[in-house]
């Protein structure tokens, strides 16, 4: 088992431009989760996803962040028009179920808005 | 609300020494407390769990519900033991809620 994938490792972008992150959950597993680790500070719940279902997406942006784990393929989470302060680590995570089962997590994207 | 403190950033000992890194935590109900480690350049893995009250790699962690504190500890630290460590909480659902980590370094 290859573990949660994440990719890219590493995102430059521009301000203005968009950010897609992907992450491929563990095999067997239906449930992802993104964390967000901002510089010096502990990883943020952002959302919790289920394959073509957002069961929980209270720790995301209101606005430019978005997240979605179609039926087929890994889960997006998509930032419009980033902005500086959105330069972070993006963490997804995976689990069979929800409570009460271990988060695998992936290596992270690390993302960075000049 | 949930709240994780984790108040040293940095903790640095000698080999064979104890180690124990300080957690506290802020839940009404009963809380699941972990322990998560992060070597270099490797991915965030679960170090335990307070539930399962086991020894992994020689560290153990008791929950302490009155001080309501996870501190992390081992008796003799070793090299290999340097990496960041993050104290997480799980209340009744899913959301893990993660301190701001304390990276430990073992000097030779």
């Amino acid at each position: 088992n290859a573990g949660v994938m994440q990719n890219p490792r590493h995102l430059v972008r521009r301000r203005g431009q968009e950010a897609r992150l992907r992450c491929s959950p563990m095999k067997g597993h239906s449930h992802v989760y993104w964390y967000r680790q901002l510089p010096e500070e502990g990883l943020k719940f952002m959302v919790y996803l289920q394959k073509e279902n957002i069961i929980d997406e209270s720790g995301m942006p209101k606005e430019r962040f978005s997240a979605e784990f179609p039926k087929e393929g890994p889960s997006i989470l998509r930032i419009q028009q980033v902005v500086r302060g959105d330069s972070a680590a993006y963490f997804c995570a995976s689990s069979r179920r929800d409570s009460g089962y271990e988060q695998y997590f992936g290596p992270g994207t690390r993302l960075t808005v000049t | 609300a949930q709240r994780v403190t984790q108040p040293e950033k940095l903790l640095s000992v000698f080999k064979g020494a104890p180690v124990e890194l300080k957690c506290n935590y802020s839940y009404s109900g009963s809380p699941e407390l972990f322990w998560y480690v992060q070597y270099s350049r490797q991915r965030l893995q679960l170090l335990l769990r307070h539930i399962s009250r086991e020894s992994i790699k020689g560290f153990t962690a008791d929950l302490n519900k009155g001080e309501t504190s996870f501190h992390l500890k081992k008796p003799f630290a070793q090299e290999e033991d340097s990496a960041m460590y993050y104290c997480a909480l799980r209340g009744s659902n899913y959301k893990l809620t993660f301190g701001k980590g304390t990276l430990l370094t073992v000097n030779p």
